[in-house]
């Protein structure tokens, strides 16, 4: 099956600090990459929605400034949280759907293994 | 607003006991219902799709059926293996390809 890739997995850094995450889809194209945030023993709330060569739709209440996502590429997006504070440590989650012969496959949504941040 | 519950939040069986999971939605024009499952301290894992009422799909010990106002997640015989967040989201006709996901199950299986 399809495989998308996140890293790192657990990153720990001090407040006032970037961050940056990394998606992969390892096997297919993705035209459209999704990030999700999951806090402990929540359900994921979507962030924003990551489009190749174009700027990444946000969610209401998701600060752009804040969370700022690159899809530089068919296979890559990035989401970095700038001058991370405490609230901001969170478990964050990127998702990507198989782009074939040109139609956006909707009926799988591959997630990442997810990313840990945690702020001091 | 598109709204999506899940029941019970946390469910405890004995290992071989079936049950099931349940999945209101409440969404203006259905393109999919999803059910993945999450391992701690992991992303979600795909298992199922479906599209219109009536529809059923079956994996393993696992068989997700769906109405027009909700899904369940029949799991039978389970085994502690099966232990996981289930999560249910459901994906709009029109617009955005996003999900909107429920609160997910919490399944224990206890050997």
């Amino acid at each position: 099956g399809a495989v998308v890739s996140q890293h790192p997995s657990r990153v720990i850094c001090k407040s006032g600090t970037s961050v940056k995450i990394e998606c992969r889809s390892l096997d297919f194209q993705a035209t459209t990459m999704f990030w999700y945030r999951q806090f402990p023993k929540q359900s994921l709330m979507l962030m924003a929605t990551s489009n190749e060569g174009s700027k990444a739709t946000y969610e209401q209440g998701v600060e752009k400034d804040k969370f700022l996502i690159n899809h530089a590429s068919l296979t890559l997006s990035t989401l970095t949280v700038t001058s991370a504070h405490p609230e901001d440590s969170s478990f964050y989650i990127c998702s990507a759907s198989p782009w074939r012969g040109g139609l956006l496959n909707t009926g799988e949504l591959f997630f990442g293994e997810g990313s840990r941040l945690t702020v001091l | 607003e598109d709204q999506v519950t899940q029941s019970p939040e946390a469910l405890r069986l004995q290992e071989g006991e079936s049950s099931s999971l349940n999945c209101s939605y409440t969404v203006s024009g259905l393109r999919g219902l999803f059910w993945y499952r999450q391992d701690p301290g992991k992303g979600p894992e795909f298992l199922f799709t479906l599209y219109s009422a009536g529809e059923e799909k079956e994996k393993e010990r696992l068989k997700a059926t769906l109405t027009k106002k909700e899904s369940f997640l029949h799991i039978t015989a389970p085994k502690p293996e099966d232990s996981a967040t289930y999560l249910c989201a459901v994906q709009e006709r029109q617009g955005a390809q996003k999900l909107v996901f429920g609160q997910g199950t919490r399944l224990t299986i206890n050997p």
